[in-house]
């Protein structure tokens, strides 16, 4: 299986802040790398596709980068309601794998 | 707007078989460019992909469940469904619907059921 290592595990930061999230895959996946965004008693919602594709509803301050085994995730002027956990999946290669969370704090 | 319901017993005995429902709201189970699928996260653990199912017969399960689950999908009832046989403690877990994008991102989510298992 591909191991998915997130870091940190968790960050708190200030409204406005520039947070970065890196995810490391333990093989070459491509571009194939999910990130997600989850709540507290929500559904997770999927952020950004193919490692760097932001899906439709998602603001632009979020985004994604990297290819092969090494992956970013970058919020940029932080808002209030990005508190949230933060987790990246490869697709590339069956079993599909996630990545162990990063929670997101606000100061 | 296309929601995900997930149902079932919450609470299992050692041994028997898990079975979930998800009933697909707002669009259909039989759409082509979709999969569907489930996930699982015992309490205070990470993610765990279950399995994927398509409307034409394709699935693909987690090598390390594959010997005791089963997924598939009810057209005539918009549902698909999940039966994980033998199941233990590990087993307890909030299980997530989701419905999967042909590049296998999961572009929607169910709220999520807990199953315990307990005797």
């Amino acid at each position: 299986d591909i191991q998915m290592t997130q870091s940190p595990s968790s960050v708190s930061a200030s409204v406005g802040d520039r947070v970065t999230i890196t995810c490391r895959a333990s093989r070459n996946v491509n571009a194939w790398l999910a990130w997600y965004q989850h709540k507290p008693g929500t559904a997770p919602e999927l952020l950004i596709n193919r490692a760097s594709s932001l899906e439709s509803r998602v603001p632009s301050r979020f985004s994604g980068s990297g290819s092969g085994t090494d992956f970013t995730l970058t919020i940029t002027n932080l808002q209030p309601e990005d508190s949230a956990t933060y987790f990246c999946q490869q697709t590339d290669t069956i079993p599909l794998t996630f990545g162990g969370g990063t929670k997101v704090q606000i100061k | 707007q296309l929601q995900l319901q997930e149902s079932g017993p919450g609470l299992v005995m050692p041994s028997e078989t898990l079975s979930l429902n998800c009933t697909v709201s707002g669009g259909s189970i039989s759409n082509s460019s979709n999969y569907w699928g489930w996930i699982r996260q015992p309490p205070g653990k990470g993610l765990e992909w279950i399995g994927t199912v398509h409307y034409r017969g394709s699935t693909f399960y987690n090598p390390s469940l594959t010997s005791r689950i089963t997924i598939s999908l009810d057209t005539s009832r918009n549902q698909l469904s999940l039966r994980l046989s033998s199941v233990a403690a590990a087993d307890t877990a909030l299980y997530y619907c989701v419905r999967q994008e042909p590049t296998f991102a999961f572009d929607l989510w169910g709220q999520g059921t807990l199953v315990t298992v307990s005797s």
